[in-house]
């Protein structure tokens, strides 16, 4: 079936530096790649999403990008800040309702 | 604040018990989906409804049934409950223009199966 894989499971980054989470998916009719964030002990957000019609998005100190013919997706984080510390989840499309979703990526950020 | 609303908060309950998750999506969200997050893993998508009809189905077990009301709200049905259910169940709602838009999320009900 499909599916969805994320790396690393866990990152350790030193505060300032950047941060990369890369996920690979096997749908090439896969067309919408959102970026989840989740804080502990809360719920999911959305911090970022690209479409399949462009190959990079930025939202000031995150962006995604995106190689269709390689079929992988991967979140960057530039400046980490102890905020980022979080679970980081992406996911891609199966359908024009139905996402499948990555392992997750925890992200520890080092003072 | 999402606007998606979820209760309980929390759950006890026996092993072999039935239990309801009601989840209330944002208003003018026609789609509501059911997540299932056991300690420190990830997402697993249970179903989805659209407008009051069974969407899309993921790894929902045979003992879990949901619906969707006419009002949108949503309940998700857990019965035989084993330990292993025990988990954080989230519902998460979307406009659902045509395409695939930002989910949002509930506050997550915590189930403990004792």
């Amino acid at each position: 079936g499909e599916n969805v894989e994320q790396h690393p499971s866990t990152l350790s980054v030193q505060e300032g530096d950047s941060a990369v989470i890369k996920c690979t998916y096997s749908d090439s009719a896969s067309n919408y790649f959102p970026w989840y964030k989740q804080e502990l002990g809360k719920r999911p957000q959305l911090i970022i999403d690209i479409r399949s019609n462009v190959g990079e998005k930025k939202d000031q100190r995150i962006a995604v990008t995106l190689n269709k013919t390689a079929k992988h997706f991967s979140l960057h984080i530039t400046e980490t800040q102890p905020e980022d510390s979080a679970v980081y989840f992406c996911a891609a499309s199966i359908s024009n309702y139905q996402l499948i979703w990555g392992a997750g990526t925890k992200l520890i950020i080092k003072p | 604040d999402s606007g998606v609303t979820q209760t309980p908060k929390h759950l006890i309950t026996a092993t072999g018990q039935r239990v309801t998750l009601r989840c209330s999506p944002r208003s003018g969200d026609l789609s509501v989906y059911w997540y299932q997050q056991s300690l420190d893993q990830g997402l697993q998508f249970l179903i989805q409804y659209y407008n009051g009809e069974e969407r899309a189905k993921g790894n929902i077990l045979e003992r879990f049934s949901a619906q969707q009301f006419p009002d949108l709200h949503s309940e998700l049905n857990l019965s035989s409950l084993e330990l292993g259910d025990s988990a954080l169940y989230f519902c998460a709602s979307s406009p659902q223009t045509g395409v695939l838009n930002e989910q949002f999320f509930g506050p997550g009900t915590r189930l403990t199966v004792l």
